[in-house]
This record gives C-alpha cells, structure tokens and sequence, in this order.
C-alpha cells in the first residue's frame, strides 16, 4: 500500500519561500507522476503541478512563475517550493500520485501552512 | 482551460437517502473526469475514475456517469460515513482543475 506523507513548516512569512517535502512508502517514486494540490481555507481544491519520476514537470499557470517541484529518486520523495508567499497561500497542502500520469489514486493527509508575519 | 462547474454547493440529506451531484464541463473531457471525498485531516479519497469507473475498495452505494460535458455523482442509501465535501476533477488536458465541492452534510 502507497503512503504519502508531508513534512514542512506550519508558518512561513510574507515574501518568503513555502517549502514542503513528500516522502513516499510502500512503493517507489520511479515509473509515475506525482502531484502538489492545495486547499485554501473555505475555498476549493487547486492543483499546483506534478513531477514525472524522471524529472520533467507540468505546472498550473495561475502559479507557475512562484512554483518549483523538484523529485529525489534516491530517497523516494519530491518537494514543492513557492515564493514570494502572501496570506491567499494559506492553504492545506497535498501531496499525492497520479497513477499513469491521470487521476489522484493515493493522497498524504495533508499539511496546514499559514502565511502570517 | 477546461473549467468544471459543480452543482450543489451543499446538500442537505438523511441516512439512507439518495444524493445526486452533478459537474459541468466547459468542453467535451471525453470521460476524463474523476470524483473524491474530502474530510478534514484525512487524506482524499478517490472514489470514481474515467467517469463511471469503480476505484477498488469503494462501496458500490457510489456510482458515476456521464460523457462529453456532464457527469454525475449518486449516493445510493447515504450511509453517515458518508457525510463529507464531494469534488469532481478532469484530467484531459492541462491545468487539470476541480469542481468547487459539495458539502454534503445531515439534514
């Protein structure tokens, strides 16, 4: 069974960096794409972008210029940075696989960041 | 981009009851069109792929349908595991997006 877990700061300052990792068990990260999705506080889902295990990358335009998902094969996890962060990426974030490069078949539990001075 | 309008944004509803939620599409995604369930501090869960397809391990109470531009989510005999926010997503091109949710919640 895949399991997906993130790790990160819970609060990051305005201007500054968001930076989330997602470890991966149970299976390896070689052979799939794997994705970075938020869910803002009383907002809906918004999926940020994937990462296929080799390294090429798909991005939502809305975030594209503020967005990095880099992948370590060597230990199973991918990361996500954004920049440049204001109070509207305050945001539970998900991490999760695309199986075949489609749909979210296993998600992480998620993990609060609140942006705040 | 493929925007996906869902409908409602909440239900109220009972055990036992039959719920409908229904997405839009802005284009023809063929059936590449996926649903979730959504509870707080618990990972989603992917209930339906490719419109109508059954993940493994769902109960068979949710059932998908739906082609082209509109697609439906049933809950047969609402069950209170059931209670939770609902969301649709397409995959047929980039940016995927999701439908705004369904709250479906106890009457």
């Amino acid at each position: 069974q895949v399991q997906l877990q993130e790790s990160g700061p819970g609060l990051v300052k305005p201007s500054e960096i968001l930076s989330l990792t997602c470890s991966v068990s149970g299976g390896s990260i070689s052979g799939q794409y794997w994705s970075w999705i938020r869910l803002p506080p009383g907002k809906g889902l918004e999926w940020i972008g994937n990462i296929y295990y080799s390294g090429s990358t798909n991005y939502n335009p809305s975030l594209k210029s503020r967005v990095t998902i880099s992948v370590d094969t060597s230990k199973n996890q991918f990361s996500l940075k954004l920049s440049s962060v204001t109070a509207a990426d305050t945001a539970v974030y998900y991490c999760a696989r695309n199986l075949n490069g489609y749909y979210f078949d296993y998600w992480g539990q998620g993990t609060l960041v609140t942006v705040s001075s | 981009d493929v925007q996906v309008t869902q409908s409602p944004s909440t239900l109220s509803a009972s055990v036992g009851n039959t719920v409908t939620i229904t997405c839009r599409a802005s284009q023809s995604i063929v059936d590449w069109l996926a649903w979730y369930q959504v509870k707080p501090g618990k990972a989603p869960k992917l209930l339906i792929y490719r419109a109508s397809s059954l993940e493994s391990g769902v109960p068979s109470r949710f059932s998908g349908s739906g082609s082209g531009t509109e697609f439906t989510l049933t809950i047969s005999s609402l069950q209170p595991d059931d209670f939770a926010t609902y969301y649709c997503q397409h995959y047929y091109n980039y940016p995927w997006t999701f439908g705004q949710g369904t709250k479906v919640e106890f009457k």
